[in-house]
């Protein structure tokens, strides 16, 4: 049992806008960034947002973070074929003093 | 750019000891500016942290498995390592390194990862 919470699945059709959900608690979100990885299929994890909101260099702009209290979300709008991939959320907890993730989400864009 | 490369063997034996190896290229595993982790996943499941350390030594390992775990990193040949003993099945799984900007900034650089089979 992972120490986020995302939703297992998510889909949506092309050019829609789909969110992403991470739970977390005081310790992890609460007190720290929510960072998020894509991971494509049969690839490794790649940062997608950092410190909440801040994307790195090459990553659209279609995808947007934002964090509330203990949770984070991420937003795809304008949902492309190639964004279909696993989506992992991340923070450092406090309490562990180390990094937690979430299970992942499986994307598919329909 | 910075690189990362796992490398190691990819079958051990059970109660084994895993080791594997990161090298770093275009870049300083003795930077200030980051730590270096371990990451990795198991067939079909999610992301699980190994541990982290800084070039000055100083590790953070995950909870569960910190009692298996020893993370070295060696200045002179830009590189860090992990093992892991007492290896079981439930050890199989693609390892990763990569590199930690901050908790805030989270892991930017990835290694390919490498696969790890537990078997006799």
């Amino acid at each position: 049992q992972s120490v986020l919470t995302q939703p297992p699945s998510a889909s949506g059709t092309p050019g829609q806008r789909v969110t992403i959900s991470c739970s977390g608690s005081r310790s992890n979100i609460g007190s720290n960034a929510g960072n998020w990885y894509q991971q494509l299929p049969g690839t490794g994890p790649k940062l997608l947002i950092y410190s909440n909101n801040q994307r790195p260099s090459g990553v659209p702009d279609r995808f947007s973070g934002s964090k509330s209290g203990t949770s984070a979300s991420l937003a795809i709008s304008g949902l492309q074929s190639e964004d279909e991939a696993d989506y992992y959320c991340a923070a450092w907890d406090d309490s562990l003093n180390g990094w937690v993730f979430g299970g992942g989400t499986k994307l598919t864009v329909l | 750019q910075l690189q990362l490369q796992e490398s190691g063997p990819g079958l051990v034996k059970p109660s084994e000891t895993l080791s594997l190896t990161c090298t770093v290229s275009g870049g300083s595993v003795s930077s200030s500016s980051y730590y270096w982790g371990w990451i990795r996943q198991p067939p079909g499941e999610g992301l699980e942290w190994i541990g982290s350390i800084y070039y000055t030594g100083n590790t953070f390992y995950n909870p569960s498995l910190k009692s298996r775990i020893t993370i070295s990193v060696d200045t002179s040949k830009n590189q860090f390592s992990l093992r892991l003993s007492s290896v079981t099945a439930a050890d199989t799984a693609v390892y990763y390194c990569a590199r930690e900007v901050s908790s805030e900034g989270g892991m930017d650089v990835w290694g390919q990862g490498t696969t790890v089979i537990v078997s006799s």
